[in-house]
């Protein structure tokens, strides 16, 4: 069974940090590329970001680059988000979501439960 | 611009089908989308795939109900014999090169 466990939100400052981890199994992590998706409260998906399966290349929308990065460790099945610069805009629910094995930047095929992050004074 | 263009609502009684909408923008109406299903409170799930020839492929465990068609820019998913845990968001998504796009979902309410 694939399973996707988000962890590492919680209440940071504006233009504080925090880095959030998903843990995977019930698949090979190391064959997927994998994304960060998120959600602001009472709003639509909005992707933020991917990386392909060897962690080779990363792909971020306009609204973080610069300010986030995401890198795997396929040692430890462990995705990760490093989040900087944070602003009150970034509160969200953040979802970890794996893609089909074998493709590449493509589609999500199993998310996450999510973490949440707030960003406020 | 690569945008996906999906209407807010939709509402459709138990036992009904429905057919949900995501129109692909001008210039990309070959392109290949997803659906994902998000229930109240939950993460998403996904759906089916559903490429510009009309042919899908779902995802684990997607029920018979579920399936999805294309005309032109357009993609639909159709769920027939309408449930009561049908009702939830659905998203659609596709991609480009080093870019992700989600439609702005569409809430259906079963009545």
């Amino acid at each position: 069974e694939v399973q996707l466990l988000e962890s590492g939100g919680g209440l940071v400052q504006p233009g504080g940090s925090l880095r959030l981890s998903c843990v995977a199994s019930g698949f090979t992590f190391s064959s997927c590329g994998m994304s960060w998706v998120r959600q602001a409260p009472g709003k639509g998906l909005e992707w933020v970001a991917n990386i392909v399966d060897s962690g080779g290349s990363t792909y971020y929308a306009d609204s973080v680059k610069g300010r986030f990065t995401i890198s795997r460790d396929n040692s430890k099945d462990t995705l990760y988000l490093q989040m900087n610069s944070l602003r009150a805009e970034d509160t969200a629910l953040y979802y970890c979501a794996k893609d089909p094995a074998g493709s590449r930047g493509s589609y999500p095929d199993y998310w996450g439960q999510g973490t949440l992050v707030t960003v406020s004074s | 611009q690569l945008v996906l263009t999906q209407s807010p609502s939709a509402s459709a009684s138990l036992g009904a089908s429905v057919k949900l909408t995501c129109t692909l923008s001008s210039g990309h109406s070959s392109y290949t989308i997803t659906w994902h299903q998000q229930l109240a409170g939950k993460g998403p799930r996904y759906l089916m795939k559903v490429n510009s020839d009309g042919s899908h492929n779902k995802g684990d465990g997607i029920p018979d109900r579920f399936s999805g068609s294309s005309s032109g820019a357009e993609r639909y998913l159709t769920i027939s014999s309408l449930q009561s845990e049908d009702e939830a968001d659905y998203y659609c998504q596709t991609w480009g090169t080093g870019i992700r796009v989600f439609g702005g979902g569409t809430k259906l309410t079963v009545l």
